[in-house]
C-alpha cells in the first residue's frame, strides 16, 4: 500500500462546478497536510494546509481531514480554467518531519 | 522576499560525468529538500536536510548525495551520470519555527543526460 494514495485522473469538470479531489494516507501517525497546485512546466505551490480535523476555508478552497478515516480532500468551489492543474497531496508524519507526496490528481475545467 | 533559488536552470550533462547543483532557500528557513520529478513517477524524495543534517533521506543509489552549508544553502551532486537520471531536480524549503509548515519550491534545475 503506498503511503499517500490519489486517483490520478483526470478528472474534468465543467467551469464553476465544484472540483472535489482526495487523498487518502496510510500512517495514522500523520500530524500535517498539505495541498500543491502544479501547472505543467511549473514547479508546485502551496495553496492549503490543515493540521486538525474538519473544514479549513480559503476563498474558493476548502481542505476536509478525517483522521479517522486516513483521508484529507480539497474541495475548489466555483472551478475556473485556470484552475486546471495537478493537485499533490502531501503529509508530514514522524518526529523527523518525514514529507510524502502522492502522485497528484490532473484536473481539467472544462469552459 | 526572496525565494528559493536554484541554479542553474538548465544542464546537459555526459553519462559518466558528474554534476553538482544548488540551492538557495528563503531567508530563515533550515530545511531544505530535494526531489526529483519525471513525468512517470511524480516527486521522488531524494533528502532532507535541517541544521546541516541529513534527516531524512530517500531510496535514491548512492550517487546522489548532498550538503548544507551553515548558512542553510545546499548543494546535490550525482555521480556517474545515467541516461535515467535525466530529470526535473526540485529544491523546496520550509521553517519549523511554529511547527510543520509546507514546502516552498524553487523553479528547479532540468537535467538532461546524453
Amino acid at each position: 500500500q503506498k503511503e499517500v494514495e490519489q486517483n490520478s485522473g483526470p478528472l474534468s469538470v465543467p467551469e464553476g462546478a465544484i472540483a472535489s479531489l482526495n487523498c487518502t494516507y496510510s500512517d495514522r501517525g500523520s500530524q500535517s497536510f498539505f495541498w500543491y497546485r502544479q501547472y505543467s512546466g511549473k514547479s508546485p505551490e502551496l495553496i492549503m494546509s490543515i493540521y486538525s480535523n474538519g473544514d479549513k476555508e480559503d476563498g474558493r478552497f476548502t481542505a476536509q481531514l478525517n483522521k479517522a478515516s486516513q483521508y484529507v480532500s480539497l474541495l475548489i468551489r466555483d472551478s475556473q480554467p485556470s484552475d486546471s492543474a495537478t493537485y499533490l497531496c502531501a503529509v508530514i508524519t514522524g518526529g523527523y518531519q518525514k514529507v510524502t507526496f502522492g502522485t497528484g490528481t490532473k484536473l481539467q475545467v472544462i469552459p | 522576499k526572496a525565494g528559493v533559488t536554484q541554479t542553474p536552470r538548465y544542464l546537459i550533462k555526459t553519462r559518466g560525468q558528474q554534476v553538482t547543483l544548488s540551492c538557495s532557500p528563503i531567508s530563515g528557513h533550515r530545511s531544505v529538500s530535494w526531489y526529483q520529478q519525471t513525468p512517470g513517477q511524480g516527486l521522488q524524495f531524494l533528502f532532507e536536510y535541517f541544521s546541516e543534517t541529513q534527516r531524512n533521506k530517500g531510496n535514491f543509489p548512492g550517487r546522489f548525495s548532498g550538503r548544507q552549508f551553515s548558512n542553510s544553502r545546499s548543494e546535490m551532486n550525482v555521480s556517474t551520470l545515467e541516461l535515467g537520471d535525466s530529470a526535473l531536480y526540485l529544491c523546496a524549503s520550509r521553517t519549523e519555527f511554529r511547527g510543520p509548515s509546507g514546502y516552498t519550491f524553487g523553479s528547479g534545475t532540468r537535467l538532461t543526460v546524453v
